[in-house]
């Protein structure tokens, strides 16, 4: 069955500084993997996906991930921290292999989240 | 938030009541999904839908009923309320059939069973 992990509950960064939220995930095809953020009082919304293709994804408000097939992990990286990138990050794995009943190729499923707080 | 509505956006209820909570989308996206938020679990799937009458049980269906009567709407019943159920609700949207599409989310409903 397909799962994805975050390892991390919280991660404190200072502003400026390049900062990591890590995940792993764990599929039985090629996965495709998400990253999502969470302002408080408010939905997720989408940072970048990985399909295939370049390991090296670029996504919303300078946030990029690397995709390693070997680690399986899909880090959710930023260079340069600003305190408004706290919040709650959600990454997320689709399983190719896992067709649903509507003949898409399955569901999300999101790991636990990790809270990110950038002090000035 | 992509054209995606919940209603209501907060609701208290009583221990054993009925509880409907409405997702209406104007993007015309074939998937709909409910999910709920809670502290230590992260977002888990309840029920999901492909089309028109068309749904499955996701992870954590039990307790909890969907409709699908219209492409816009998506309606998630709690069919009789309890403390577990006290949670942040999610209805999301997605073009689907490809698996790199990318879903969309509603700003959520805060359901507090007392």
């Amino acid at each position: 069955a397909q799962s994805v992990a975050q390892p991390e509950d919280q991660v404190n960064v200072a502003e400026g500084n390049p900062l990591t939220v890590k995940c792993t995930y764990s599929v039985s095809g090629n996965p495709y993997l998400f990253w999502y953020v969470q302002y408080p009082n408010r939905g997720l919304q989408f940072l970048l996906k990985y399909i295939t293709g370049d390991n090296l994804v670029k996504g919303s408000y300078g946030f990029e991930a690397e995709f390693n097939k070997s680690q399986t992990s899909f880090h959710l990286k930023k260079p340069s921290a600003l305190v408004s990138d706290s919040a709650l990050y959600f990454c997320a794995v689709r399983d190719p292999s896992d067709m649903n009943y509507g003949g898409s190729q399955g569901n999300l499923i999101f790991g636990k989240g990790t809270k990110l707080s950038v002090k000035p | 938030d992509a054209g995606i509505t919940q209603s209501p956006r907060h609701k208290v209820t009583e221990t054993g009541t009925p509880v409907t909570l409405r997702c209406h989308q104007t993007e015309n996206h074939r998937y709909m999904y409910w999910y709920r938020q809670d502290p230590g679990h992260g977002l888990r799937l309840i029920h999901y839908s492909y089309g028109v009458k068309d749904t499955d049980k996701g992870e954590v269906s039990d307790g909890y009923s969907v409709s699908r009567s219209k492409t816009e709407d998506f309606l998630l019943t709690l069919e009789s309320a309890t403390s577990s159920q006290t949670s942040v609700y999610f209805c999301a949207i997605s073009e689907g059939g490809r698996g790199g599409t990318e879903a969309f989310f509603g700003q959520g409903t805060r359901l507090t069973v007392v």
